[in-house]
């Protein structure tokens, strides 16, 4: 089966970097995927890996290991607009479905 | 281009009684989900469906929920009847391919849920 962990709540102030970590177990790997959700939205994609290292896009950069089963979101330059849940997700072993932590809820204060 | 459409937005009912929710993909997506949100916790997976066919069931409590896409494009989600525990977030996503290799899920803003 699939087990993710993410932690539950992080505080952080506008102008810095944060780092939200996720750990998984899969019996099969197709993929990770970060996405962000305002309260009372819908989950927006963020960003996509599948092979080892740093994916960057602006200021959202996302890691993966697949052989520590590790992977992590970095938020640089946060803004107000960030303070936001953070969901982590894996594709189940056929890589037809995301499977999805708990999520990261990012506050972000002045 | 449009985006998942859902509806109602919101809706409230009091136990036992039904509740449908609706939902439109992304134009051209074959594939839709329905995925179930508590407060607090991720969105978890309740029916998959490639085109008209429910290819991925297993977590779809089939004793009250029921779904259906006849035309494999809108699909229609129905709890019967509703209990206290239904209240949630019901997201329906769609995706373009069968595989999430490379694309996305895209979601829609969801129908909440409250069962009095």
């Amino acid at each position: 089966g699939q087990n993710i962990d993410q932690p539950t709540e992080m505080t952080a102030t506008e102008g810095a970097i944060v780092q939200i970590n996720c750990t998984y177990q899969t019996s099969g790997f197709n993929g990770l995927f970060w996405y962000q959700q305002h309260a009372g939205e819908a989950p927006t994609f963020l960003s996509y890996n599948v092979l080892d290292g740093l994916e960057e896009k602006g200021r959202f950069s996302s890691f993966l290991s697949r052989s520590k089963g590790y992977s992590y979101l970095l938020l640089k330059e946060l803004q107000m607009k960030d303070s936001a849940s953070y969901l982590c997700a894996v594709s189940n072993q056929a890589g037809t479905a995301l499977i999805f932590g708990k999520g990261t809820t990012l506050s972000v204060s002045s | 281009e449009a985006g998942v459409v859902q509806s109602p937005r919101y809706k409230i009912i009091e136990k036992k009684q039904p509740v449908a929710f609706w939902c439109n993909p992304i134009s051209g997506h074959n594939t839709l989900y329905w995925y179930l949100q508590n407060l607090g916790q991720g969105p978890e997976l309740l029916i998959r469906y490639e085109n008209e066919e429910a290819v991925d069931d297993s977590q779809l409590p089939k004793d009250r929920f029921s779904a259906e896409r006849l035309k494999g494009v809108d699909s229609t989600l129905k709890i019967q009847p509703a209990e206290l525990g239904d209240s949630a977030v019901y997201l329906c996503a769609s995706s373009l391919g069968g595989t999430l290799n490379t694309g996305e899920l895209f979601f829609g803003e969801g129908s909440r849920l409250t069962v009095l």
